[in-house]
Formats: structure tokens, sequence, C-alpha cells
């Protein structure tokens, strides 16, 4: 069974640094992983989808890579702002039709001014 | 461009009370659809998936149902409220490649 974690599970951080949250998953059978945001009492917008045979995506300040064999993926965030204070949830796809992602429970990101 | 839809917004129910809650899909055709439900201090849950009409999977085994009566049209459904059945529930659809996209979500509060 797929297990994902995303660590840490909250950070705090003062606008204009460079994040890197972290999502592990258990099976490297994978057919692709999607990075999500999430603001309080809203629903999830995607962000990046990263395909199983992709290293990285790129949007904005956003990057996200993947390593498929070690079953990781960093979404790296450039010059954080406050207005990217939200959740940030990871949710990978398994190969072999599959339709049901595994979420991780998310990091929750504070930038304060 | 597709765009996903959820009502209503809120929502608060008496315990043993019937619920509906609507997810419409614009923009493609035959999408999986799904529903999650998001409970406080809690992950995302998985409640119900479809792949086309008249094929529903229920990952849950709990009080709720859903319906797809048309093709871009998700329902989900009680009969009687429990007090955990609070939450907020998310609507999603993915295309081909799997990528999902969710609606704006309901809060549901059952006193």
């Amino acid at each position: 069974k797929q297990e994902v974690t995303q660590i840490p599970a909250a950070l705090s951080v003062p606008e204009g640094e460079n994040l890197v949250l972290n999502c592990s998953f258990t099976d490297s059978a994978i057919y692709n992983l999607q990075w999500f945001r999430q603001d309080p009492g809203k629903g999830l917008t995607s962000l990046l989808l990263i395909q199983s045979s992709q290293r990285e995506q790129t949007s904005g300040r956003l990057n996200a890579s993947l390593d498929k064999s070690s079953g990781r993926s960093t979404l790296y965030i450039a010059a954080s702002q406050p207005g990217d204070s939200a959740t940030y949830l990871c949710a990978v796809n398994r190969s072999g039709g599959s339709y049901i992602p595994t979420f991780g429970r998310g990091t929750s990101l504070i930038v304060h001014p | 461009s597709q765009t996903i839809h959820q009502w209503p917004a809120t929502l608060v129910q008496p315990v043993g009370s019937p619920l509906s809650l609507e997810c419409t899909v614009e923009g493609t055709s035959n999408p999986n659809l799904y529903w999650y439900r998001q409970a406080a201090g809690r992950g995302l849950q998985l409640l119900f998936y479809s792949i086309g009409i008249d094929q529903i999977s229920s990952e849950v085994p709990q009080n709720l149902s859903a319906s797809r009566p048309q093709d871009r049209q998700f329902i989900l459904s009680s009969k009687k409220l429990l007090l955990s059945d609070s939450g907020f529930y998310l609507c999603a659809w993915s295309r081909g490649d799997l990528e999902q996209f969710f609606g704006p979500g309901t809060r549901l509060t059952v006193l």
C-alpha cells in the first residue's frame, strides 16, 4: 500500500527565503505526482504535475523535482512571499490503471513579512 | 476551459436529517469524479470515485452514498446525518493523465 509522507508538517519563515518542501512515497511504481496548494477554507489548487518519466517541472517561482528511485519529490519555492502562506499537499498516482491518488497530510507554510 | 462547481458552499444540518451535495464539471467530457472529506486536523479522505456513469466505487463504508445522474454531475447523499459527518467536502475531477482539479468545497456542520 502506497504511503505518502510530507516533512515538515509546519514551517514558518521570513519573507524572501528560498524554501524546500519534501514529499516521500513508499512505492516507486508511480504514474505521476501532483503538488497542490490549499488556502484555509478553500479547495485545492493544482500547482505542478510531474509525470513518472520527468525529473522536474517549473512554474514561475515554483520548481518540483521527482526522484522515483529514492521515492522523493521536492517543491522548491524561490523568494517566498506572504501570499505563499498556505498548506501544500502532494499526491501520488500509482501506475497500473488505478484512479485513486494517495495524498500526504501536507505542509502548513507561513511566510511572515 | 474547465470549471468545477459545488453547492451549497456551507450547510448546517441537524443530526438525522438528509443530505444532498452537488458537484458539476463544465468544459470536459467523461471525467473521473471524486468525493473527498477533510475533517479538522485530519488528512484528505477519499469517499467515492467514478470513472463513468453507473461506475461508482466506495472507499469507506459509512452512511453516505454517491450517484452520477449525468456525465458531469456527481451527487453525495445521506439519508440520516451523524455528528461525525461534519467536515469539509471536496469534489474533484481528473482527465486522462490523472491530473486532478478540485472544486471550492462545501463546509458541512451537523448539530
